[in-house]
């Protein structure tokens, strides 16, 4: 099983400021998910990253994948308070025929107003 | 459209128990796939079911089991209960095995005392 490290692992921040996570594995994925979990709730995605050197952005949020498909960053602009939970990377491998998605721990993100 | 259901969505068990999870997928979805979430470990993968078939596993023991019917829910079983089996499970749905776009559900919050 391919491993994805993520971080920081907790990150408080106050409304307005910028902010950068990261997600990084030693193996090559062939897509990578960024997903959002706010308590209780299940994960949302957020957005899938295919090919190397992708950049996507959502409002105000830009996600990029590495030239290697190795390693991916989400970065935020301008945090707010409903930004806040749980960010988690996501990639897909390969055994055979099927694919199975595995994640990384996650960064718990507080944006504070 | 209503999204994935879960049931329970908090159980509390006895080691040496068994216990019974049920998914509910999004309508047209065929794939169900279950996940656990704790803290120390994040999220992993269990198992995916597709057509009635588990399509693929995960890397956990055999009291770990599960089932689709031909309405696509699915159960997840857990036998022996274990007092490191408390976690949150997690069931995703999506419309055909292997596809990039999973929803999950809310979740089921087992807790074993």
């Amino acid at each position: 099983t391919q491993l994805l490290e993520q971080s920081p692992q907790f990150l408080s921040i106050q409304e307005g400021e910028n902010l950068t996570v990261y997600c990084n594995s030693s193996s090559v994925f062939s897509s990578l998910q960024w997903y959002r979990q706010e308590p209780g709730e299940g994960p949302v995605l957020l957005v899938t990253v295919v090919t190397g050197g992708e950049v996507k952005k959502l409002k105000r949020l830009t996600f990029q994948f590495g030239d290697a498909r190795k390693d991916s960053s989400l970065h935020i602009t301008a945090a707010q308070p409903g930004d806040t939970g749980l960010y988690l990377c996501a990639g897909w491998e390969s055994g055979g025929s099927n694919y199975k998605l595995t994640f990384g721990k996650g960064t718990l993100l507080t944006v504070n107003p | 459209k209503a999204g994935v259901t879960q049931t329970p969505r908090y159980l509390i068990k006895t080691r040496g128990q068994q216990v019974t999870l049920s998914c509910s997928p999004i309508s047209g979805h065929r794939s169900v796939s279950w996940y656990q979430q704790t803290p120390g470990q994040g999220l992993q993968f269990l198992f995916e079911y597709f057509s009635e078939t588990q399509r693929n596993k995960g890397n956990f023991p055999g009291r770990f089991s599960g089932r689709q019917f031909s309405n696509s829910r699915s159960e997840m079983n857990v036998s022996t209960l274990e007092l490191g089996d408390s976690a949150l499970y997690l069931c995703a749905s999506s419309w055909t095995s292997n596809a990039y776009e999973q929803y999950f559900g809310p979740g089921t919050r087992l807790t074993v005392t």
